[in-house]
Formats: C-alpha cells, sequence, structure tokens
C-alpha cells in the first residue's frame, strides 16, 4: 500500500524567505505525482502535475522537483508572501486511484 | 469557465439517515472523483467516475456509492449515517480518466456532520 508523507506537519516563516516543502512516498512505481494548495475550509487548487518521466516543473515562484528512485519529491516556493500561507499537500497516482499526504501548513509572516 | 460547483456546502445528518452530495463538474469534463477529508484520516479517495462509469473505488464500505450522469454531473450517497462520516466531501473533475496527464480541479466541498 502507497505511504504518502510530508514532514514537517507546519511551518512558520517571515516574508521573503524561501519555502522548502518536502513529500515522500514508499512505491516508486507511480504514475504521477501533484502538489496541491488548500486554504481553510475551501477545496484544493492544483499547483504543479510532474509526470513519472519528469525530474522537475515550474510555475511561477513554484519549483517541484521528482526523484522516484528515492521516493521524494520537493517544493520550492522562493520570496514567501503572506498569501503563500496555506496547506500544501502531495498525492501521488500509484495506479488509478490518488494516494494524499497529510500536507503541511505554511504560515508566512508578515 | 465555471468552477466544478458542490451542493450543499453544508448538511447536517442524523446517524442512520442517509444523504446525497452533488458534483457539477467544470464543462467538457468527463471524469469527476469523490474524496472524503477528516482531520484522522486526511483525504482519502473514494470513487471516480469516467463517462457514467465507476472505474475506481477506495477502500470504504458499501454504504458508500455514487453515480454520474450523461451530462457527467454526478452524485454521491451514504446510507446509514454514523458518526465517523462526518467530513468534508471533496469532488474534482478532470479531462481525462485516471488521474494520469491532466490537473484536477476541485469543488470547495460539502461539509457533512452526523449528530
Amino acid at each position: 500500500k502507497q505511504e504518502v508523507t510530508q514532514i514537517p506537519a507546519a511551518l512558520s516563516v517571515p516574508e521573503g524567505e524561501n519555502l522548502v516543502l518536502n513529500c515522500s512516498f514508499t512505491d516508486s512505481a507511480i504514475y504521477n505525482l501533484q502538489w496541491f494548495r488548500q486554504d481553510p475550509g475551501k477545496g484544493l487548487t492544483s499547483l504543479l502535475l510532474i509526470q513519472s518521466s519528469q525530474r522537475e516543473q515550474t510555475s511561477g515562484r513554484l519549483n517541484a522537483s521528482l526523484d522516484k528512485s528515492s521516493g521524494r519529491s520537493t517544493l520550492y516556493i522562493a520570496a514567501s508572501q503572506p498569501g503563500d500561507s496555506a496547506t500544501y499537500l502531495c498525492a501521488v497516482t500509484p495506479d488509478y486511484k490518488l494516494s494524499f499526504g497529510a500536507g503541511t501548513t505554511v504560515t508566512v509572516r508578515a | 469557465k465555471a468552477g466544478v460547483t458542490q451542493t450543499p456546502r453544508y448538511l447536517i445528518k442524523t446517524r442512520g439517515q442517509q444523504v446525497t452530495l452533488s458534483c457539477s463538474p467544470i464543462s467538457g469534463h468527463r471524469s469527476v472523483s469523490w474524496y472524503q477529508q477528516t482531520p484522522g484520516q486526511g483525504l482519502q479517495f473514494l470513487f471516480e467516475y469516467f463517462s457514467e462509469t465507476q472505474r475506481n473505488k477506495g477502500n470504504f464500505p458499501g454504504r458508500f456509492s455514487g453515480r454520474q450522469f450523461s451530462n457527467s454531473r454526478s452524485e454521491m450517497n451514504v446510507s446509514t449515517l454514523e458518526l465517523g462520516d462526518s467530513a468534508l466531501y471533496l469532488c474534482a473533475s478532470s479531462g481525462q480518466a485516471g488521474h494520469f496527464n491532466s490537473p484536477l480541479h476541485f469543488g470547495n466541498g460539502t461539509r457533512l456532520t452526523v449528530t
């Protein structure tokens, strides 16, 4: 069974600092990995999708890397802003289902 | 383009009752998947529908069921409600089945409270 772990569970940084969020998974046989953002009481917003054949994806200030062999992905958010405060979740697709991590709750202090 | 719409936003039910939740996907999306989110278990996959057919199902009891209509709208039904069914239920739509190549678009969820 695929286990997805996100450490730390919570993170607080001052505005302007770069954010590094980690995601690890136990089974490297995945089709893709996605990073999502969730604001309180809301649904999830897709941030980046990395296919299993790719090593990284970039969108604006966001960059995500994928190392299938070690079962790890890292989401980098450059020059954090208070608006980046949210819970960030990663999810992998080992088959026709999504397995989610528990998320990292980020607070960016102004 | 309108996003994914879930109704109702909030629901309070009593143990033993049944409930039906609705999800309207983004226009043109034929895949709809459902998820349960709780503080203890996190986000868990319930099932996915594509072109009116259930393609995949998560590890939930048979009390959880769903269906998809020809216009891609989907409903989820939970029968004989238990206290542990209290959760945020999210649906997501995608242009492709199986979560492979296209991002998921989520609704804001239905908050179900079972008393």
